[in-house]
């Protein structure tokens, strides 16, 4: 069975700091991977994605996730917050029918000015 | 791209009735459906997969009769709670994915749902 695990529940950074949020998965083949973000009341917008090829993937809003398969990873960085990130980030894990969604439980992120 | 719109996107109603919420895809054509819970500050529970003509399949311990899901077009989905009841509140959220393989599951704003 697929699992996903965000250790850290609430992260606060300050503005302008770096920002790594940790996801490790369980999955016993090639995983599809992803991360999203919710903003209080909304659905889940896409950030990025990986599927295969370069292990360092790119994303919207500055995002970046690289996939680290000898440590079962798929950390979420941006070299610099901005207030309007604060928001809940979601990362899961897909089948490769890409049907099967399993979600971590989610990390809250808060800005600090 | 990638739009899914869901409606409504809040509602309250009293203990006992039916309530219908939306899943559209607004731009593409949605092969496969899905249907999530999410409790306060807690992640999604995937309630059940719908693909477009077929029955939905639920997950365990979700009832089926109680969350009837219908995906009768390749750019709709409905999910009604029936009879619903004050433990049914919730916030609903669909999504929907674009053909096969690994593609991404692209989601609504999802339906707070408030049952007095």
């Amino acid at each position: 069975a697929q699992s996903v695990t965000q250790p850290d529940i609430h992260i606060t950074v300050s503005e302008g700091a770096s920002l790594e949020l940790r996801c490790n998965y369980s999955y016993g083949a090639t995983p599809y991977l992803f991360w999203y973000v919710q903003s209080p009341g909304q659905g889940l917008q896409l950030l990025l994605k990986y599927f295969s090829g370069d292990t360092l993937v790119q994303g919207i809003k500055g995002f970046e996730a690289e996939f680290k398969r000898s440590q079962s990873s798929f950390n979420l960085r941006k070299p610099s917050v901005h207030w309007s990130d604060a928001a809940e980030y979601f990362c899961a894990v897909g089948s490769n029918a890409g049907n099967m969604l399993t979600f971590g439980g989610g990390t809250r992120l808060m800005v600090k000015p | 791209g990638a739009v899914v719109s869901q409606h409504p996107s809040w509602v309250i109603c009293k203990s006992g009735t039916s309530v219908k919420i939306e899943c559209r895809s607004l731009d593409f054509q949605a092969t496969t459906m899905f249907w999530y819970r999410q409790f306060p500050k807690q992640s999604l529970m995937l309630m059940a997969t719908s693909n477009e003509g077929s029955k939905a399949t639920y997950e365990q311990g979700v009832e089926k009769d109680k969350f009837l899901i219908n995906h009768a077009s390749l750019t709709l989905s409905t999910l009604t709670v029936t009879s619903a009841h004050p433990e049914d509140s919730s916030f609903y959220i669909c999504s929907a994915k674009e053909g096969a393989g690994g593609q991404p599951q692209h989601f609504g704003d999802g339906t707070r749902l408030s049952i007095l």
